[in-house]
């Protein structure tokens, strides 16, 4: 159960687009389509933002996107607002009823 | 809405026990698996276990299993942790989360209770 490796941080401007990535390996990304990711602003609760990869819940705006290829999930999101700055945690299933986060990353809007 | 609420943090020594709870509302609790995930001060998410709808299947991850054990009320709507031989590295806040529609996800969230492990 280690974790999964995310970028400590990201960055870019106002409008552009970002993209973060999660790595694990076979056992986990890269064996089932079950990523999901989260939003979680300081001293907050996480919200879902995307699952089964490249689901979004309602209400999550269309600006953010998820993929995945291989062992690696990437989380998009277009059209980047000052809103967005903050920590972002990818999870996938690990087979066996088990679950594994990545570390996050601190996404920061220039 | 949905609302999940936890409660029972505080300060305990090493070694020592303590049990938390998560009270839920908003939609049929005795319909949905819940998680419960912890985050050490300034670190990531860490998994730590899940119970099944019905509280027939729990699993835990290997850094809490035998140590921590989750339980729920399904009459009560409560979702309980009972943690026993406390270590610091137990030292987070405690979020209870939702089981999401696609069984794999976890679609709302507590606003978690802060445990801390120390002499």
């Amino acid at each position: 159960q280690s974790a999964l490796t995310q970028p400590r941080s990201v960055s870019g401007s106002p409008g552009q687009s970002v993209t973060m990535s999660c790595t694990g390996t076979s056992s986990d990304v890269g064996g089932y389509n079950y990523v999901s990711w989260y939003q979680q602003h300081p001293g907050k609760a996480p919200k879902l933002m995307i699952y089964d990869v490249s689901k979004r819940p309602s209400g999550v705006p269309d600006r953010f996107s998820g993929s995945k290829s291989g062992n690696t999930a990437s989380l998009t999101i277009s059209g980047l607002q000052a809103e967005d700055e903050t920590d972002y945690y990818c999870c996938s299933y690990a087979g066996s009823y088990t679950w594994v986060f990545g570390g996050g990353t601190k996404l920061t809007v220039l | 809405q949905v609302q999940l609420v936890e409660s029972g943090g505080g300060v305990v020594q090493p070694g020592r026990s303590l049990r938390l709870s998560c009270a839920a509302s908003g939609f049929t609790f005795s319909s949905y698996g819940m998680h419960w995930v912890r985050q050490a001060p300034g670190k990531g998410l860490e998994w730590v276990a899940v119970t099944w709808y019905d509280g027939s299947i729990k699993y835990y991850a290997d850094s809490v299993k035998g140590r921590l054990s989750v339980s729920r009320d399904n009459s009560r709507n409560t979702l309980d942790l009972q943690m026993n031989s406390l270590r610091v590295e137990d030292t987070a806040v405690y979020y209870c989360a939702r089981v999401g529609d696609d069984g794999y996800s976890f679609d709302y969230w507590g606003q978690g209770t802060l445990v801390t492990v120390s002499s």
